[in-house]
């Protein structure tokens, strides 16, 4: 069964700071990666996704994440963190094959201080 | 486009009990799937249903079920209600459909609370 791993439960920033989150996953084959977020009192939004092509993906509010498919991972980043980040991160891996399910990290908690 | 919507928002149920929640899903996507998180424990996945079968169940008791209906609108049931399922539930749409690269959009889940 494919697992996902996020390095950091709690991550504490300044804002203006630069932000990484790692994400690694188990699954060897070909997988669709996702970063969700979820702010304080909101449902979960897609952040931004990969499912092909150019290993660095652009989403919403000035993420990126790079796809590095010899180590497993999809670490998402931001070169400046603002206060209105502060939320939870969730990276999720899909498995490409039949009916395959997502499956999620435990999660991030980011908190920018202003 | 509408959202995903989940019914009710908020539930207090005691133990042993049964509840019944509802998710409606974006229009046109044939996939629906419930997780369940808990701030130990993450986002577990539940069950996925695509045109109005069960496709995938994730590691739950059976006292945790689910339908879809032929609108694509789907309900799970938990019967025999114990504390440990307080939790959020999530549904999550999309097309579903195999061979495809898709995303899951999110409802705002159904905050349950077992007394």
């Amino acid at each position: 069964a494919q697992s996902v791993s996020q390095h950091n439960h709690h991550v504490i920033l300044s804002e203006a700071a630069s932000l990484e989150l790692g994400c690694n996953y188990s699954y060897g084959g070909t997988v669709n990666l996702f970063w969700y977020v979820q702010y304080p009192g909101q449902h979960l939004q897609l952040l931004l996704k990969y499912f092909s092509g150019d290993p660095l993906v652009k989403g919403i509010k000035g993420f990126e994440a790079e796809f590095i498919k010899s180590k497993f991972s999809f670490n998402l980043r931001k070169p400046s963190v603002q206060w209105s980040d502060t939320a939870e991160y969730f990276c999720a891996v899909r498995s490409f094959s039949g009916y395959s399910t997502l499956t999620f990290g435990k999660g991030t908690m980011l908190l920018v201080s202003p | 486009k509408a959202g995903v919507t989940q019914t009710p928002r908020y539930l207090i149920k005691t133990r042993g009990q049964q509840v019944t929640l509802s998710c409606s899903p974006i229009s046109g996507h044939r996939s629906v799937s419930w997780y369940q998180q808990t701030p130990g424990q993450g986002l577990q996945f539940l069950f996925e249903y695509f045109s109005e079968t069960q496709r995938n169940k994730g590691n739950f008791p059976g006292r945790f079920s689910g339908r879809q209906f032929s609108n694509s609108r789907s309900e799970m049931n938990v019967s025999t209600l114990e504390l440990g399922d307080s939790a959020l539930y999530l549904c999550a749409s999309s097309s579903g459909l195999a061979g495809a690269h898709y995303e899951q959009y999110f409802g705002p889940g159904t905050r349950l609370t077992v007394t």
